[in-house]
């Protein structure tokens, strides 16, 4: 059973770093790419960018290119989200989903930040 | 590549049918020959789940009075006879310009 498991809810200050994961189980990590859908409260889905685990390659939507890092080590199975430096724009919930067929998706994790 | 979806919000009557709109500005027929375009719903504070793939193609545990069809640039996801657990926000996502990107639709909310 394929399964996608992200950490838990943050809360953090602007200006303060942050790296969310998505732990993966139930297929071969390293055979589909895997990304980040960004979920304002209210409003609707966006894609971020995805990482093939196989051999690090990123596809990033130019929404997102530059603001944070998609990474993923094969050796665990987990994907990750990176910010370096987090605004108060960055609060929203964060899916993680498999690529291909866009089939099997993370429970989401919250990410708020404020002053 | 832009997804549209109409309308915005689309009030329903329990029991009665729903029709949902998705267009896009480009074909999503894949040189493969197939058209990637999937229908998800998102229920309050709940992940999205895919119900309908390939334009028609119901996923596993998928009720049939949900129904998925069009061709080139315009879909529809049809609800036969709504049910209290269908009320969400629905979403459609063209798959055939990735790479580099998937596209999702802004969105139609299904509300009594």
């Amino acid at each position: 059973e394929v399964q996608l498991v992200q950490s838990g809810a943050e809360v953090k200050k602007p200006g303060e770093s942050l790296k969310i994961s998505c732990k993966a189980s139930g297929y071969t990590f390293t055979d589909y790419w895997i990304g980040w859908v960004r979920q304002v409260p209210g409003k609707g889905l966006e894609w971020m960018g995805l990482v093939y685990p196989g051999d690090s390659q990123t596809t990033y939507s130019p929404s997102f290119q530059g603001q944070v890092t998609i990474s993923a080590d094969k050796s665990t199975g987990i994907a990750y989200l990176q910010w370096n430096t987090l605004k108060a724009s960055d609060t929203a919930i964060y899916f993680c989903a498999r690529g291909d067929s866009v089939q099997y998706w993370g429970q989401g994790t919250l990410v708020s930040v404020s002053s | 590549f832009v997804v549209t979806q109409s309308p915005t919000s689309l009030p329903v009557t329990l029991g009665q049918p729903a029709s949902l709109s998705c267009r896009s500005n480009e074909s999503v027929i894949h040189t493969d020959g197939n058209s990637y375009l999937n229908w998800y719903q998102q229920r309050p504070g709940q992940s999205p789940r895919r119900l309908i793939y390939k334009i028609s193609n119901r996923d596993s545990g998928v009720p049939d009075r949900f129904s998925g069809s069009g061709s080139g640039t315009d879909f529809t996801l049809k609800i036969n006879r709504v049910e209290a657990e269908d009320l969400g926000v629905y979403y459609c996502m063209q798959g055939t310009h990735w790479p580099p990107m998937y596209t999702f639709g802004p969105g139609t909310k299904l509300e009594i």
